[in-house]
């Protein structure tokens, strides 16, 4: 079975702070993917980025950057510079190789940026 | 390029009634996957619909079922509602499964079950 660990359940910090968010997972899979997104009030899980198991390149985009180490089951996001529109509950998922349709939660971090 | 499309948006039932929930999924998407998403939760699989039938599903009773039409749209049912099935029930969508690693979803139907 699929398990996604978001160990930090709330993370306040002041605005232009950098920040971490970290994700655990556990998968008997050998292919999988990993994905970051972010749930704002309204509801709707925005896309934040998607890797494949096999390519731990590091990724950065924009403010945002991804930390991905096989070898200790971390998907790490950092948010460089914080502003309060980066305000949101942020969830990581994981899915099968052939199936992302069916992906597992952590139960989300709730960041606030505080002006 | 209309994104993915739930309806209703809020709706409150009370307890034993059946609600229905409906799921329009992106252009090119043939793939809709239900989630329920609990109040300080994270979205749990419910189960997916492709090609018109019910692939993959989740560890959620048999009062949960669900249809997915030629068009590719789909409906969610749950009967005998129960109180802890109030949540934001999220679609969505994606192309052959998601093999792809694409997925989109819909901005949710909020369900309060009184």
């Amino acid at each position: 079975a699929q398990k996604v660990t978001q160990a930090q359940t709330e993370i306040s910090v002041v605005e232009k702070e950098d920040v971490t968010l970290d994700c655990v997972y556990e998968t008997r899979d050998t292919t999988y993917y990993l994905f970051w997104y972010k749930q704002p009030p309204s509801g709707e899980l925005v896309f934040l980025i998607r890797r494949n198991s096999f390519d731990e390149q590091n990724e950065i985009s924009g403010r945002y950057s991804w930390n991905f180490q096989k070898s200790t089951s971390s998907f790490n996001f950092t948010i460089t510079a914080s502003q309060v529109v980066d305000s949101a509950v942020y969830f990581c998922a994981l899915s099968e190789w052939a199936n992302a349709g069916k992906s597992t939660f952590g139960d989300g971090t709730t960041l606030t940026v505080k002006p | 390029d209309a994104g993915v499309t739930q309806s209703p948006t809020h709706l409150i039932k009370t307890r034993g009634q059946q609600v229905t929930l409906r799921c329009s999924p992106k252009s090119g998407h043939d793939t809709v996957s239900w989630y329920q998403q609990a109040l300080g939760q994270g979205p749990q699989f419910i189960f997916q619909y492709y090609e018109e039938e019910e692939r993959q599903r989740g560890n959620f009773p048999d009062r949960f079922s669900g249809h997915q039409f030629p068009n590719y749209s789909s409906e969610l049912n749950v009967n005998a509602l129960l109180l802890g099935d109030s949540a934001l029930y999220l679609c969505a969508s994606s192309f052959a499964r998601g093999i792809t690693g694409e997925l989109f979803f819909g901005e949710g139907s909020r369900l309060t079950v009184l």
